[in-house]
């Protein structure tokens, strides 16, 4: 069946402009996850979804990142005014219930800020 | 918060041998531990799990181990093979916070024909 999708695959924009990136995750999976990859690093936990709700915003790193989640089913990620050290791979994970714990991830989007 | 070191950082192993990843975590509540292959340019595949109330699990080539007491898991690839050759990620999670995983920060690893 199919699993996490993720666009665009790639994003290059320039310092100070708002992107967005989209997230579909595996049909009926209530649960979903956005992580933050920087280069040669190991994944860094952003926020997640419960239904269309996002208990903890914690994991966001600043006020410029923001994310929803519609319809129990797409999130959008977006980071309003960015910054070079914005440049990461973001991935999408999702889960059956927020209790199952396999995460299945999505191929990420590779966002360069120059 | 959690934290989880994972060492080395990078491994290269000749094909066929053995390569055993170690990986140590901080919060005596985490009660899963998944390991996650990812290919250059994918997204992190899953590939073996362990749970608390387990001490080992095995799948073909792959086991993992769980030592609670010292709060440690380690990833063991038998008989590489090329195809082996990827970056490894630990990880763990209380299941608290929804969930959510705090990953080790990987291990490259090239098996060499």
């Amino acid at each position: 069946g199919a699993g996490v999708s993720q666009s665009p695959s790639n994003k290059v924009t320039e310092k100070g402009k708002d992107v967005e990136l989209r997230c579909d995750p595996i049909s009926g999976h209530t649960a979903l996850y956005w992580y933050r990859q920087r280069l040669g690093q190991g994944l860094e936990f952003l926020i997640y979804f419960q239904g269309n709700s996002a208990p903890d915003k914690s994991g966001l790193p600043s006020d410029r990142f923001s994310a929803e989640r519609t319809g129990e089913s797409v999130s959008t990620l977006t980071i309003q005014r960015t910054q070079q050290e914005d440049s990461a791979v973001y991935l999408c994970a999702s889960s059956l219930f927020v209790r199952s714990e396999t995460q299945y991830f999505g191929p990420g989007t590779r966002l360069l800020v120059l | 918060g959690e934290n989880v070191e994972q060492h080395p950082s990078t491994l290269s192993v000749q094909e066929g041998d053995s390569a055993v990843i170690k990986c140590t975590y901080s919060d005596s509540a985490s009660n899963y531990f998944p390991w996650y292959k990812q290919e250059l340019g994918k997204g992190p595949q899953l590939i073996i799990d362990i749970r608390s109330n387990v001490g080992e699990k095995k799948d073909q080539r792959i086991a993992v181990t769980l030592n609670k007491t010292a709060k440690h898991f380690s990833l063991h690839i038998t008989e590489t093979q090329p195809e082996d050759s990827a970056v490894y990620f630990c990880a763990a999670t209380s299941g608290d916070a929804g969930n959510k995983l705090t990953f080790g920060g990987g291990t490259r690893v090239l098996v060499k024909p």
